[in-house]
């Protein structure tokens, strides 16, 4: 079942602050945020594992609450390049190793005006 | 060093046709994942492979997809009897394939298929 984002779009100033939201109806085993430009490759931005472990670019913080299954990407001081659409890809619980596999929201559109 | 290639870019074809997408992962990455992204969506898994061997396709719509990784790096997404509702744009993806690295994936640019 795809995760819900929210909002599904955000428009700022530049140097304003956003956040995203990513919820599951699932137990996540991780959670994993990209950043897609308009006919470009999603980029990788954060992986956030149950457990509290996290790896990401030093710029990007989020957090990610086990109990409630939800993920927020924290986007501060905003730059003109911050915009894009950012998706949340989770990966589920499961009784085997963890290989990646990923079920994307539908995705949240930044735009950031000078 | 260089990132993931995808080939064709672009793509279009008639209904009912044949159609091959490749991929050529990062060097020395061992997981290979293929996903479907239609317009103003997520992209949607469809198969993953370690080394040679597809590890899940439970992502792949029905038999008319099928994809290969016959030596562990360049894979290939097969098509047959291509339908309008296959138009999509296709990524890969690559990861180094151990748990170490949390399995943080790199995209290729796409291939943007057109059915007509």
């Amino acid at each position: 079942q795809q995760p819900v984002q929210s909002p599904q779009a955000v428009i700022l100033r530049e140097g304003e602050d956003a956040v995203i939201n990513c919820s599951s109806s699932k137990a996540l085993y991780s959670v994993h945020w990209y950043r897609q430009k308009h006919g470009e490759a999603p980029v990788f931005l954060m992986i956030l594992l149950k457990g509290g472990e996290q790896k990401g670019h030093e710029k990007i913080s989020a957090s990610f609450n086990e109990k409630k299954q939800q993920s927020s990407l924290y986007l501060t001081a905003s730059q003109l390049s911050y915009s894009g659409t950012y998706f949340c890809g989770t990966e589920k619980v499961t009784g085997g190793t963890s290989y990646g596999k990923l079920t994307f929201g539908q995705g949240t559109i930044l735009t950031v005006h000078p | 060093g260089a990132g993931v290639s995808q080939t064709p870019s672009n793509k279009v074809t008639e209904k009912g046709k044949y159609v091959e997408l490749r991929c050529d992962p990062i060097s020395g990455h061992t997981a290979l994942y293929w996903y479907r992204q239609s317009l103003g969506q997520g992209p949607e898994f469809l198969i993953y492979f370690q080394g040679t061997g597809a590890a899940d396709d439970s992502g792949l719509p029905n038999d008319r997809f099928f994809a290969v990784r016959p030596e562990g790096s360049v894979s290939t997404l097969k098509i047959q009897r291509t339908e309008r509702g296959d138009s999509a744009v296709y990524l890969c993806a690559s990861s180094l394939g151990t748990v170490i690295d949390y399995n943080e994936q790199f995209f290729g640019p796409g291939t943007r298929l057109t059915v007509l």
